[in-house]
């Protein structure tokens, strides 16, 4: 079964620090991989998403993630954080071998931003 | 364009007491999807339906009920809540074919009591 996980449930940084956000994929295939973004009482947003055209990933806002098949890995960075990013980010994996778009997600990691 | 669109935005609810959380989308995704969050856990696939005319169990599905009577529509329903469905209920829809990407609606936030 596919599974994804999110090291850190909670990760602090400085603004204009780098942001890493980590996510660890199981599947036994190339999955499909997704990052979006909550901010609170909202819904989800797409940040981008993996769909093997391309390792590396840019999405909206600056940030951007790595596909490392070698690592089972689709970590996501931004050079640079800024107050706005504060928001909870959840990794998510999909079935590339089915004919369904089910997502299965990580438990989210809480970004906070410091002045 | 709204999108996806919930309602009720919160509610709370005796126990025991039947619920429906209606969405609906203006997109014309052929998959629609409800997840529920709870803190800690992430998001949790209830049900889902890859095309109107059929729905599917996810992950957690016990307890709840769905129909797709339509395209647009996509209701959940609690037919007895119990206090463990207290939780934030997101509807999501898609294209359908794997790897497009979810749509999320703002979610509906319900207690119950």
């Amino acid at each position: 079964a596919q599974s994804v996980t999110q090291l850190g449930s909670h990760v602090s940084v400085s603004e204009g620090a780098l942001v890493l956000l980590r996510c660890n994929y199981s599947s036994s295939v190339p999955p499909y991989l997704f990052w979006y973004v909550q901010y609170p009482n909202q819904g989800l947003q797409l940040l981008l998403k993996y769909t093997s055209a391309a390792t590396l990933v840019k999405g909206i806002n600056g940030f951007e993630a790595e596909f490392k098949k070698s690592e089972t890995s689709f970590h996501l960075t931004k050079p640079s954080a800024h107050m706005s990013d504060a928001a909870e980010y959840f990794c998510a994996v999909s079935d590339r071998s089915g004919a369904t778009n089910k997502l299965i997600f990580g438990t989210g990691t809480l970004l906070a931003v410091q002045p | 364009i709204a999108g996806i669109t919930q309602a009720p935005t919160s509610q709370i609810l005796a126990a025991g007491r039947r619920m429906t959380l209606r969405c609906t989308q203006d997109m014309r995704h052929n998959a629609m999807y409800w997840y529920r969050q709870d803190l800690g856990l992430g998001l949790r696939l209830i049900h889902y339906s890859n095309t109107a005319g059929t729905t599917g169990k996810g992950e957690v599905p016990d307890g709840y009920s769905v129909s797709r009577a339509n395209t647009d529509d996509f209701p959940l329903t609690l037919a007895s809540a119990v206090p463990s469905q207290t939780s934030v209920y997101f509807c999501a829809s898609s294209p359908g074919l794997a790897g497009n990407e979810q749509f999320f609606g703002p979610g509906t936030r319900l207690t119950v009591l």
